[in-house]
């Protein structure tokens, strides 16, 4: 079973249009968490929500809206794409008992904007 | 400011040579974490070092912690060809909460 699963695996968008990535994790955790990972590999967390509620936005356009409808999926949602948000996109979840404890992460959504 | 710049950017060895990468993060820590990432593929975690540990062995692994000049080291022992992969630390700060990861080092090995 896999733990963290994100879908699609591959996204190719044209500019302007408006997209979805869905996350589901099965590990029973409070926190999950969406990275975006650019193209020198470098890892930047966009956000974090913990049971449902946001915790952590980190200067991200208003364009993309992360979404949770329960603690085991967290959705991410972008308008109007711009060529600068092709990049992976990685969910990510891990239980924070006061901490964070090891993330799992989700296999990447390849988003590329055309 | 990012935390976890990593050293060096890229390493290549020859399978059974050890294989040894270095972090260094700016701010106080609650723990740093390894991670290794294979082409194409999500993030695996390694290990786990908590900012009260000085070193910590699984398998063939061997992570370092010297809080004192906020640096980390990554031994991999005995490398083998299926350990090719990026290596990312990321450290949780005090705040909590996140994780933030360095640019990574790309190991190669060459059997």
């Amino acid at each position: 079973d896999t733990a963290v699963s994100q879908t699609p695996k591959y996204l190719v968008t044209q500019m302007g249009n408006d997209k979805s990535i869905k996350c589901e994790q099965n590990l029973g955790h409070d926190t999950m968490y969406w990275y975006k990972q650019d193209s020198k590999k470098f890892l930047k967390i966009m956000f974090s929500y913990n049971n449902k509620e946001l915790i952590i936005n980190e200067t991200v356009p208003n364009r993309f809206s992360p979404k949770s409808p329960d603690k085991a999926h967290l959705n991410l949602h972008i308008n109007s794409l711009e060529l600068g948000d092709s990049a992976v996109y990685f969910c990510a979840s891990s239980q924070v008992p006061g901490g964070v404890t090891e993330a799992f992460f989700g296999q990447g959504t390849r988003l590329t904007v055309v | 400011s990012q935390q976890g710049e990593e050293d060096p950017q890229a390493l290549s060895i020859q399978e059974g040579e050890n294989a040894t990468m270095n972090c260094s993060y700016k701010t106080s820590i609650n723990n740093l974490q390894w991670y290794r990432q294979n082409s194409g593929r999500g993030l695996v975690h390694l290990i786990l070092i908590r900012s009260n540990e000085r070193e910590k062995h699984s398998g063939r692994l061997r992570v370092t912690l010297d809080t004192s000049k906020k640096s980390s080291s990554l031994l991999i022992t005995a490398s083998r060809a299926a350990d090719t992969a990026s290596y990312f630390c990321a450290t949780e700060g005090r705040g909590g909460n996140k994780l933030v990861f360095g640019a990574g080092t790309i190991l190669r090995v060459k059997s």
